[in-house]
């Protein structure tokens, strides 16, 4: 168990919706990351905050956006949903901002487009 | 262009074999993780290597650093089932003012008993 929780761990939406994907980081970890990762693409990085400061920004698109609140949880809104955005989004969080830190994973939510 | 290119993209190998995946980039990097993913979990770390050169073994896992920090490969000995899952490298690439880390698409081992 990472210590990392996110809900839901499965979603199944139209096209066209807005849907929420919440992260809960390891107890004491300030910074948390969002990834997408798809059969083709692998794990992409999506953005970081780091103690509610947005931190870096990956190849997220504009109809995608995700905050972290003041006791660090983080949430992820995915709006105006394609078919394309079917895949697996992952948060994790880790300890430190240094080059050699760790990051612990969530298990995942599975999000499908119909 | 994938930062961090790992291959084989597949290997489906007999127990007892040994093996060895490679994590190769033109890109220079502070630190290179190795992790492990199974199927319906996230990602787990295996390890970190941050000096050129750097070999760190696993029990059977071996992991080195190249000397020029573009590249890195993971070596196991008499794999076994357990060792069945997806391996991925991930890099944080010198100077790029973020820690953010950058995956490969991975290798999917596949251990037959």
């Amino acid at each position: 168990d990472s210590g990392v929780t996110q809900t839901p761990k499965h979603l199944i939406t139209a096209t066209g919706q807005r849907v929420t994907l919440r992260c809960s980081p390891r107890s004491g970890d300030l910074s948390v990351y969002w990834y997408q990762q798809s059969l083709d693409q692998g794990l992409q990085f999506l953005i970081q905050y780091y103690n509610g400061e947005e931190r870096a920004k990956g190849n997220i698109l504009e109809r995608f956006s995700a905050q972290q609140f003041p006791d660090l949880h983080s949430e992820l809104n995915l709006s105006s949903l394609e078919l394309g955005d079917s895949a697996l989004y992952f948060c994790a969080s880790s300890a430190q901002e240094t080059y050699n830190s760790p990051l612990h994973f969530g298990n995942g939510t599975r999000l499908t487009v119909t | 262009t994938q930062l961090l290119e790992q291959s084989p993209q597949f290997l489906s190998i007999q127990e007892g074999e040994n093996l060895t995946v490679y994590c190769n980039s033109s890109s220079v990097f502070s630190s290179l993780q190795w992790y492990r993913q199974e199927p319906g979990e996230g990602p787990v770390l295996l390890v970190t290597v941050v000096t050129g050169g750097e070999v760190k073994k696993l029990k059977r896992l071996t992991f080195q650093f190249g000397d020029a920090r573009k590249d890195s490969s993971l070596h196991i000995t008499a794999a076994q089932p357990g060792d069945t899952g997806l391996y991925l490298c991930a890099g944080r690439r010198t100077g790029a003012g973020s820690y953010q880390l950058t995956f490969g698409k991975g290798t999917k081992l596949s251990v037959i008993p």
